[in-house]
């Protein structure tokens, strides 16, 4: 079972803020939290990840709470290209392990 | 040009049909896997490969086997497909075992009849 909950879907409105929600109540202190975004079929793509610490890229920025046990993925300006199913998912970073994705957010951009 | 190539893109079969998907990178990545996606299950990891020879079960590896006899190449074995196996498949690889970089292929598509 994957160890984060997510809304299934969400809408935003083009060039506003996205931000999105994850639930990760059972974090461990050494797991981080990874999100990935898939477009329409295509596969996977990395966004960011992070174990405590905000975090920002080009991409997007990473919120995690003090108690680790949530965080949100925020698109600062979303655009109709971001429209996908965005993926939250926690694991020990440089472990050999299988992955876990849950089901995701879809996230819809409103024009 | 870095990529993860999947052959074929769609595949149409029937029951019991042996088949392979294969999946090439021509990064010199250690860490291989596939994934299955079905409608409202997202992504779920049937095996991965930690490098030359190592493989290990992931999520779902229940009706497929894998081999990794060399680095760039790491294909999917359907020994006897059932239509539950009706899915996208997705390969990916990454240069160590930090996921942050995995890259994914295009996807295969899987009819089995």
């Amino acid at each position: 079972d994957a160890k984060t909950t997510q809304p299934p879907s969400m809408d935003c409105a083009e060039g506003r803020a996205a931000n999105l929600p994850c639930n990760h109540s059972t974090i461990s202190g050494n797991e981080y939290v990874y999100w990935y975004r898939q477009i329409h079929s295509q596969g996977p793509q990395y966004i960011i990840h992070g174990l405590k610490n905000n975090e920002t890229n080009e991409m997007a920025s990473l919120i995690i709470t003090e108690d680790r046990k949530s965080s949100t993925l925020i698109l600062p300006h979303a655009t109709l290209r971001d429209t996908a199913v965005y993926y939250c998912i926690v694991r020990v970073a440089s472990r050999d392990d299988k992955i876990i994705f849950g089901k995701g957010t879809r996230l819809h951009i409103l024009p | 040009e870095a990529q993860v190539t999947q052959n074929p893109r769609y595949l149409i079969t029937v029951t019991g049909k042996k088949l392979t998907v294969t999946c090439s990178q021509n990064m010199n990545h250690e860490y291989m896997s596939w994934y299955r996606q079905d409608p409202g299950l997202g992504l779920r990891q049937i095996y991965y490969s930690m490098n030359v020879e190592v493989t290990d079960k992931g999520d779902v590896p229940e009706g497929y086997k894998v081999s990794r006899k060399e680095k760039r190449n790491f294909p999917l074995i359907l020994e006897s497909p059932s239509p539950n196996q009706t899915s996208l498949y997705f390969c990916a690889s990454s240069p160590t075992r930090d996921y942050e970089t995995q890259y994914f292929g295009p996807g295969t598509r899987l009819l089995v009849l």
